[in-house]
């Protein structure tokens, strides 16, 4: 069955430097891969889509990479703030209307 | 617009009782999503709504649980009987049919518990 990990350990990093989340994936190829940030005790809130025939996407600090030979992708926030601090999920679209996310990474940046 | 908005935000029942979620999606779009988050994971998918037709539901979506969206519009769900094993956040997302980044629009999410 489809499955998506991303790393269950939180991420420490200090402000200003870039923080790099990944996500893999397995028995599946997708068309396109999302990010959503979620806040505790909130809902998740999207910030990118990549398609697979795009090999990298940038948004303001946050850039976006998709390699659909490693069936990985990367989201890196350049120039951290504590702002930053949430989790962040990778989603997939799964077939029929159905998107599914991983488990997510807690980041926290530092002052 | 105010964005989905989901009612109650919290709620705390005893195992064996009935619960109703109701969830206003944003007013344009047609597609409604009901999906259950626990701790530490990420949300799982329960059913899909295009318009007033339920198309999807997941395996997780046991007999004990229902849900309509009779006009289109706002939708529910209810868990009967509940028991604590559905403690969870119940959250609810709307879209657009042929919108290009297939975003999903999350409400703040029912949070159950059931003792």
């Amino acid at each position: 069955s489809q499955k998506i990990e991303q790393n269950s350990e939180a991420l420490n990093i200090q402000e200003g430097k870039t923080a790099t989340l990944t996500c893999n994936y397995t028995n599946y190829s997708p068309a396109y891969l999302q990010w959503y940030r979620q806040d505790p005790g909130r809902g998740p809130v999207f910030l990118l889509l990549i398609r697979e025939n795009e090999k990298e996407k940038r948004k303001e600090r946050l850039k976006v990479t998709f390699d659909t030979t490693l069936k990985q992708s990367l989201f890196h926030i350049t120039a951290s703030q504590p702002a930053d601090s949430a989790t962040y999920l990778c989603a997939l679209p799964a077939g029929g209307f159905k998107t599914i996310f991983g488990a997510g990474t807690r980041l926290f940046v530092k002052a | 617009d105010t964005g989905v908005s989901q009612d109650p935000r919290h709620k705390i029942t005893k195992r064996g009782q009935n619960v109703t979620f109701r969830c206003d999606p944003i007013s344009e779009h047609n597609r409604l999503y009901w999906y259950r988050q626990t701790l530490g994971q990420g949300p799982e998918f329960l059913t899909y709504f295009q318009n007033e037709a339920q198309l999807e539901k997941s395996r997780l979506l046991s007999d004990r649980f229902s849900a309509e969206r009779p006009k289109g519009s706002f939708s529910t769900l209810e868990i009967q009987r509940t028991e604590q094993g559905d403690s969870a956040m119940y959250l609810c997302a709307s879209s657009l049919s042929g919108a290009d980044t297939g975003e999903l629009f999350f409400g703040e999410g029912s949070r159950l518990t059931v003792l």
